[in-house]
């Protein structure tokens, strides 16, 4: 059964460096996203992503992030300076196009900021 | 309550007896679906009903959606060791909103 992935699955960083998250969504999916959980917290939409441009995205995805589709396969989430609070589990998503709005999670990157 | 809040907050069954899960939301909706987190993993999803939809099975899971009272229950009969999770409802807007709204989940432990 196809699912979406994702790389790493772990993630320390320091504070202040850049992130790159890694996904590749199901392979006939054109709809893409981003959530992140804080421990203990809700599951938080981040941004939405189809057609090589952001669909919409949250008060939380501020000028320090960025999305990208660099080729067929992968959707990628940047934090360019990250910040402690930046330490989540962050999950990427996919759906297909028409029907109806069925998103399938990756097993998700926890990032730790220290 | 925020939209998308389930309760009970914690639930503990035997394993064979049936459990069930509420969610409550504010806004109106096109979809609910629930997921299922086991402990510091993925979601996984489980299913998707629709706004003009009142009651979908699939498989040990019966999921119910009342429009009018803004809520939603997820049955799991027949419950085994191996449902012990976190469950979440994520309801979508109108218009086609996209972005999944989540609760704050029920975790439910079985004990065998």
């Amino acid at each position: 059964e196809p699912e979406v992935t994702q790389t790493p699955s772990h993630q320390v960083t320091q504070m202040g460096q850049e992130v790159i998250l890694r996904c590749v969504p199901i392979s006939n999916h054109l709809y893409f996203y981003w959530y992140r959980q804080i421990l203990g917290q809700k599951v938080e939409f981040l941004v939405s992503f189809y057609n090589n441009e952001i669909s919409e995205k949250s008060e939380i995805f501020d000028d320090q992030f960025s999305v990208e589709r660099p080729d067929g396969s992968n959707f990628t989430l940047k934090i360019r300076s990250t910040k402690l609070e930046d330490s989540a589990m962050y999950f990427c998503a996919s759906r297909a196009s028409g029907g109806y709005n069925e998103q399938f999670f990756g097993p998700g990157t926890r990032l730790t900021v220290l | 309550s925020q939209q998308g809040e389930e309760d009970p907050q914690a639930l503990s069954i035997q394993e064979g007896e049936n459990a069930t899960m509420n969610c409550s939301y504010k806004t109106s909706i096109n979809n609910l679906q629930w997921y299922r987190q086991n402990s510091g993993r993925g979601l996984v999803h489980l299913i998707l009903i629709r706004s003009n939809e009142r009651e979908k099975h699939s498989g040990r899971l019966r999921v119910t959606l009342d429009t009018s009272k803004k809520s939603s229950s997820l049955l799991i009969t027949a419950s085994r060791a191996a449902d012990t999770a976190s469950y979440f409802c994520a309801t979508d807007g109108n218009f086609g909103n996209e972005k999944l709204t989540f609760g704050t989940g029920t975790r439910l432990t079985i004990i065998p």
